[in-house]
């Protein structure tokens, strides 16, 4: 079992929809949890993190976090084609090992007009 | 630019041959870590630094690795006698060690290196 799994994509969605993006982890250690975007060819790009149970709002991005569940998740609303993407879901630790992440493999997000 | 750079940001190299990559992370930072990403998967973390102490690698990184954080500034990664397993993007990033919110790890471009 891979320690950060992403919801199997590709997930397409049209202009203007709220786009879902989910994620579990495996290891109960983790205690943060970063979502980045990755443009094809290019780095991953940071959108949001979240430690705490519940949900940040950012613009048009939420990120929510259920440690009982083992659950991360990222909500885009009014998504436009610009968001097209793949998103990467990543855990980590705070502390020691901070900034040493896992990633999941990975959602590509398709925002057709 | 600010931020984390890395060069070259390809390299095409011969099965066998040695090569070393460059990252020069964001200047306050003082963490740097190496993660390598294939196609289609998400990046895989390989080592990182603490100024100049490399604190953690990854079973990943086989003997034929090596990096480098001299003077806890810029950072170099080589990989000797390269295989075609190891044709991947080599992606850096940067971040302060204190951990908390708004020290979160900044990638470079990447090295995309290719083995023929």
């Amino acid at each position: 079992q891979k320690e950060v799994e992403q919801n199997s994509g590709p997930l397409s969605v049209p202009e203007g929809a709220i786009a879902s993006l989910n994620c579990t982890y495996s290891d109960r250690g983790s205690q943060s949890f970063f979502w980045y975007r990755q443009y094809s060819g290019k780095s991953p790009e940071l959108i949001m993190f979240i430690y705490s149970n519940g949900d940040k709002e950012d613009g048009r991005f939420t990120a929510q976090l259920n440690k009982a569940s083992q659950y991360v998740s990222l909500l885009i609303r009014d998504s436009q084609p610009s968001d097209s993407a793949t998103y990467l879901c990543a855990g980590g630790l705070r502390g020691t090992s901070y900034g040493k992440l896992t990633f999941g493999q990975g959602t590509i997000l398709t925002v057709h007009p | 630019d600010t931020g984390v750079s890395q060069n070259p940001r390809h390299k095409i190299t011969k099965r066998g041959q040695n090569v070393t990559f460059r990252c020069d992370p964001i200047s306050e930072h003082n963490r740097l870590y190496w993660y390598r990403q294939t196609l289609g998967q998400g990046p895989e973390f390989l080592t990182y630094f603490q100024n100049e102490a490399q604190l953690e690698k990854s079973r990943l990184l086989s003997d034929r690795f090596s990096a480098e954080r001299p003077k806890g500034s810029f950072s170099t990664l080589e990989i000797q006698r390269t295989e075609q397993g190891d044709s991947a993007m080599y992606l850096c990033a940067s971040s302060l060690s204190t951990g908390g919110a708004g020290t979160e790890a900044f990638f470079g471009q990447g090295t995309r290196l290719t083995v023929v």
